[in-house]
């Protein structure tokens, strides 16, 4: 069936480093692939949606594009901040439900000021 | 304002006892969502509600039911509660695969 697979974390940065956060999907239709993040005590909220292939999906300093060659679309920022500190999903929609999504496990960042 | 809220935040009840989770939107959306959250599970969907009385399951409902009389309220009930339903609850809101949560219900049942 379809799944999603995300960097298994605990993931821990100093401020001002990079980050990348590894997801690959499954599915056998055309994906819709997002990117949410959950602060501590809050719920998860949309960070962006990735669109077509090849083309790159951002939000406040953070980006992803997918590729259909290897069905990857990881996460990346060029510099995190302590404020960055979350868990972060990628969420593949259910091509057979247009309401249903398929969370991945989730990636912690801690990130050190 | 776009917003989800959830009541109660906090909630302890013993095994056995009921239980009734809340949940509004202000977004006018169809769609609302109650999921669970667990340590190493991550997000598991317990049931969608495409509209007033229009209630499907997800991929874990067994023990729990929902209520949906009014588009902007989403309820969810859990009879004589286990032990193992202790975990966070989120409802969400959409319009379609976006989704708004709320903040949690932490529910434990002793």
């Amino acid at each position: 069936g379809d799944s999603v697979t995300q960097t298994k974390g605990p993931v821990t940065l100093s401020e001002g480093t990079s980050l990348t956060v590894n997801c690959s999907y499954e599915t056998k239709q055309y994906p819709t692939l997002f990117w949410y993040v959950q602060y501590p005590g809050e719920g998860p909220q949309l960070l962006f949606k990735v669109p077509k292939a090849n083309e790159k999906g951002s939000n406040r300093g953070f980006e992803a594009t997918y590729d259909k060659g290897t069905t990857s679309f990881h996460l990346q920022k060029a510099s995190v901040q302590e404020s960055d500190s979350a868990v972060y999903y990628c969420v593949l929609g259910d091509p057979t439900n247009a309401y249903k999504v398929i969370f991945g496990k989730g990636t912690h960042l801690h990130v050190l000021p | 304002d776009m917003k989800v809220t959830q009541m109660p935040r906090y909630l302890i009840k013993r095994m056995g006892e009921n239980v009734l989770l809340e949940c509004g939107q202000d977004m006018s959306h169809e769609t609302m969502y109650w999921y669970r959250q667990d340590p190493g599970l991550g997000l598991q969907l317990i049931y969608i509600s495409y509209d007033v009385d229009s209630n499907s399951e997800g991929d874990i409902p067994k023990g729990y039911r929902v209520s949906r009389k009014k588009r902007e309220h989403f309820s969810l009930i859990l009879d004589s509660a286990k032990t193992n339903q202790t975990s966070v609850y989120f409802c969400a809101s959409s319009l379609l695969q976006g989704k708004y949560f709320g903040p949690g219900t932490r529910l434990t049942v002793l």
